[in-house]
């Protein structure tokens, strides 16, 4: 069964903007790992977190995660308009073998 | 330079048929993968490979074949396609394992019609 929830499933924002999609999830992890998805083009990983670790940085982005309320939360910050593209979470661990998405949230910056 | 690529990009097919795409990866990764993502955009995955081994195969009907034959390529062969079988194909490829970061393709759409 699917494992990470992606919330909201959509989001519009302007320019400049920041933009904070949320994933929860139902059994421990390992990791979670958010992707982005262009429209017509292929996942592109973003950033990783452990299981040990609270939050992360990386450019406009920071993530954070909760394991107490299985939860994680990815932030944009300063968005552009080629931010435009689907969101998603991933998970891995327990007994969970293979890496399991969400099914993604939609941003959309406008200019 | 392509890092994962997929041959062909678009492929549209008559039920029935039977084809395959290709994935090659230039990363010198370990582990290779094949997902499913159908048009709600939920990605699934079907198969994975570590250094040409089977190590998942998820519940995926049997006119699936996956074939890696070196550890650089997994290609995917579909016998007797079935209009369900429309969907976005996916190759990915991670060093270490399917814990860590994977590199994906940029897609095969196949439809049947």
């Amino acid at each position: 069964s699917q494992q990470g929830e992606e919330d909201p499933q959509a989001l519009s924002i302007q320019e400049g903007e920041n933009a904070t999609m949320n994933c929860s999830y139902k059994t421990s992890i390992n990791n979670l790992q958010w992707y982005r998805q262009n429209s017509g083009r292929g996942l592109v990983h973003l950033i990783l977190i452990r299981s040990n670790e609270r939050e992360k940085h990386s450019g406009r982005l920071r993530v954070t995660l909760d394991t107490s309320k299985k939860s994680s939360s990815l932030l944009i910050t300063a968005s552009r308009a080629a931010d435009t593209a689907s969101y998603f979470c991933a998970t891995i661990g327990g007994s969970n073998y293979k890496l399991t998405f969400g099914k993604g949230t939609l941003l959309t910056v406008n200019p | 330079d392509t890092a994962v690529s997929q041959t062909p990009k678009y492929l549209v097919t008559q039920m029935g048929n039977d084809k395959s795409i290709k994935c090659e990866q230039n990363l010198g990764h370990d582990t290779m993968y094949w997902y499913k993502q159908d048009s709600k955009k939920f990605l699934k995955i079907m198969f994975s490979y570590n250094n040409k081994e089977l190590i998942i195969n998820e519940t995926v009907p049997n006119r699936f074949s996956p074939k890696s034959p070196d550890k650089a390529h997994l290609n995917l062969h579909i016998n007797s396609l079935e209009l369900g079988d429309s969907a976005v194909y996916f190759c990915a490829s991670s060093q270490g394992g399917v814990q860590e970061t994977q590199y994906f393709g940029p897609g095969t759409r196949l439809l049947v019609l």
